[in-house]
């Protein structure tokens, strides 16, 4: 089974802090996502790659920043936490080329 | 940028009842169209896929799609619903040609009244 692993289910952070998230694929894929889910607002992309050290931004990368030094590893980077960034945070991989994408279970992120 | 459209943020059903979830598309040249549930405190999981070899599309747990290349349109239906369908219900597209972006619809939150 394809597995998307996010390092942690819930994270509470202090304003202004550097936060990490951090996305594990296992199945070689060469994109993957970062989410973040708001109620009414559904899944906005934050950035995407696809490829090491690929990246492009998605619809919301305000505030946000992003890692892949390798293929199987995607971190998402909040350089200074505001409370507007409380949110449930989803990665996935795969997608593309009529592919489905395979998300993580989430990380629910509240900043205080 | 390809967006998605989903009406009708919740969509109330009757047990037994037909559940049609509208789902249209922005652009010019048909992307892959996908639609994925999302249960209670659980990630997205893949419904169904159109990847234009057909254009009715049949997913896991009784649900099908229609493809309408004239209508944009990739609407989600079930002939019957259950109360375990309750649930989340997300449309996505990605481009037929260029980057892999995966767009999402804002969802439709389905209850479904016994």
């Amino acid at each position: 089974d394809v597995k998307v692993t996010q390092s942690s289910r819930y994270l509470v952070k202090r304003t202004g802090e550097k936060v990490f998230l951090e996305c594990v694929q296992d199945m070689d894929h060469e994109n993957m996502f970062w989410y973040r889910q708001d109620p009414g607002l559904g899944l906005r992309l934050i950035y995407f790659s696809y490829d090491v050290k690929m990246k492009e931004k998605g619809d919301i990368p305000e505030g946000y920043s992003v890692s892949r030094e390798k293929k199987e590893r995607f971190s998402l980077i909040l350089e200074s936490a505001s409370t507007n960034q409380t949110s449930m945070y989803l990665c996935a991989s795969g997608g593309g080329a009529n592919t489905e994408a395979f998300f993580g279970q989430g990380t629910r992120l509240t900043v205080v | 940028a390809q967006s998605v459209t989903q009406l009708g943020s919740h969509v109330s059903v009757s047990e037994g009842a037909l559940v049609l979830l509208r789902c249209n598309y922005s652009s010019s040249v048909p992307p892959y169209l996908f639609w994925y549930v999302q249960y209670p405190n659980q990630g997205l999981q893949l419904l169904l896929k159109y990847t234009s070899a057909a254009t009715l599309v049949k997913g896991i747990n009784g649900f099908e799609a229609e493809f309408k290349k004239s209508e944009t349109s990739f609407h989600l239906t079930k002939p019957s619903a259950h109360m375990s369908d309750a649930a989340e219900y997300f449309c996505a597209a990605t481009p037929f040609y260029g980057n892999n972006r995966l767009a999402f619809g804002k969802g439709n939150q389905v209850v479904v009244i016994p």
